[in-house]
């Protein structure tokens, strides 16, 4: 199995609700990832987990709140978000994040997330 | 500063036709890795094609090959006998050796196919 799941496919959501996007994947892998890309613009990292630890946050909002609750799945939990939040969020897994410069992170296809 | 440019914001190719794909990098790492990703209008990335640095070798997946020249700094992805499928945007990416793990992108070119 090499895929990466993520749910929902589309999320529309006003400013004050709380939602979840979830990412899963059975590869094995141990290195999880979230980007955010904003439309006809390249993916953006947010935060990276290795073994189910936060390793980088790059300076994402806290509205923005990650969650990996085991090795095979990735929460972002998002509340009071702004409408320049919408965005196509993914979600990524590779082996882990050591090893050199190799280290094929597979995508999923992403959650298109409107805030009103 | 930019550490990956894709120069080329769209292509054009024919059906059945080779075309090259631009990208240029930036690093002061001996050891680091350049990706190709395809991504259709669905959104997901799709993996193409990896380069290490220190592989003496052009990279070859199938249609696609990597024409890696270290001392420019180039690493241009080319698509032999396009496909209809093929139309989509195209990105270049850099992971740096180290402990980081972060994959850095270049701002995309979309190509099209025409019949």
């Amino acid at each position: 199995d090499t895929e990466v799941t993520q749910t929902p496919k589309h999320l529309v959501m006003g400013m004050t609700n709380k939602k979840s996007l979830k990412c899963e994947q059975h590869m094995g892998h141990r290195a999880m990832y979230w980007y955010k890309q904003k439309a006809k613009k390249p993916p953006e990292l947010m935060f990276v987990y290795s073994y189910e630890k936060l390793s980088i946050n790059e300076s994402v909002p806290s509205r923005f709140s990650p969650e990996c609750p085991n090795s095979s799945l990735l929460n972002l939990h998002l509340h009071a978000l702004q409408p320049e939040d919408s965005a196509l969020y993914l979600c990524a897994s590779s082996q882990d994040t050591s090893g050199g410069a190799y280290n094929e992170q597979f995508f999923g296809p992403g959650t298109r997330l409107t805030v009103l | 500063a930019q550490k990956i440019t894709q120069t080329q914001p769209g292509m054009f190719v024919q059906e059945k036709e080779a075309v090259t794909l631009d990208c240029t990098y930036d690093t002061s790492d001996q050891s680091y890795g350049l990706f190709w990703y395809k991504q259709p209008s669905s959104g997901e990335m799709i993996f193409l094609i990896y380069q290490g640095s220190y592989d003496e070798q052009n990279a070859t997946e199938g249609r696609y090959s990597l024409n890696f020249q270290k001392a420019r700094k180039s690493a241009n992805l080319v698509i032999s006998a396009s496909q209809l499928g093929d139309s989509a945007m195209y990105f270049c990416a850099m992971r740096e050796g180290g402990d980081t793990d972060k994959l850095i992108f270049g701002t995309g070119t979309r190509l099209q196919v025409f019949p």
